[in-house]
């Protein structure tokens, strides 16, 4: 059964670029269609940041799709998420997760990154 | 503000059916599927339904997805102390998702 885990810096200062790499584990990265990734701010909702396919494709929130970048390695069974210029907005729970087009399952356990 | 609109809180006493509701647009709920997720506090969300009414294996069938138009619904019946959750809807809409603000379901 696919396994999901986030890593990557729990701190970010403003400005800079927030990189976390998510490793998927019990099953191939090339098996499954999309992969995505999902933040919740402190206290708040879900939001939606984009997802890749293995192949490369990408669909970004609207929002956020200047400052994001998603990329997949087949070679580590890994994906990626990069968001530049951050601020205090971008504090939050960062989950990855597999799936597309709204059905999500499995989610990772979710790393804080905090932007100070 | 989120596109698709639930309702901030719900409860219910132990036993009680309660119903989350989560209105949209022809653009979103209107032809696309809609998903519900549970998030137990502390934890990551957790597929509940999917594809309107779906439940994946192991879901009990106490929980209950439908659709009608542009609103969607999750009925939970025989409501447990288990079911306190923050709960949200989800869809597709030109090319991204989109999820519902949450609602927090209190088990009285």
């Amino acid at each position: 059964q696919v396994q999901l885990q986030e890593s990557g810096p729990g701190l970010v200062k403003p400005s800079g670029t927030l990189s976390l790499t998510c490793a998927v584990s019990g099953g191939s990265i090339s098996s499954y269609n999309w992969w995505c990734w999902v933040r919740q701010p402190p206290g708040k909702g879900l939001e939606w940041i984009g997802e890749i396919y293995h192949s490369g494709s990408t669909n970004y929130n609207p929002s956020l799709k200047s400052r994001v970048t998603m990329s997949v390695d087949e070679s580590t069974n890994q994906f990626s998420l990069k968001v530049t210029s951050v601020t205090a907005a971008d504090t939050a729970v960062y989950y990855c997760a597999r799936g597309g087009t709204g059905w999500i399952d499995p989610w990772g356990q979710g790393t804080l990154v905090t932007v100070s | 503000q989120s596109v698709l609109t639930q309702p901030p809180s719900v409860s219910g006493t132990p036993g009680q059916r309660v119903t989350i509701s989560c209105s949209g647009s022809s653009s979103n709920i209107g032809s696309n599927y809609v998903y519900w997720y549970q998030q137990l506090p502390g934890t990551a969300p957790k597929l509940l339904i999917y594809r309107d009414n779906q439940r994946p294996s192991g879901v009990p069938d106490r929980f209950s997805g439908s659709k009608s138009g542009t609103s969607a619904s999750l009925a939970i019946s025989g409501l447990r102390s288990e079911d306190e959750a923050d709960y949200y809807c989800a869809t597709w809409d030109d090319s991204h998702v989109v999820f519902g603000g949450g609602t927090k379901l209190t088990v009285l």
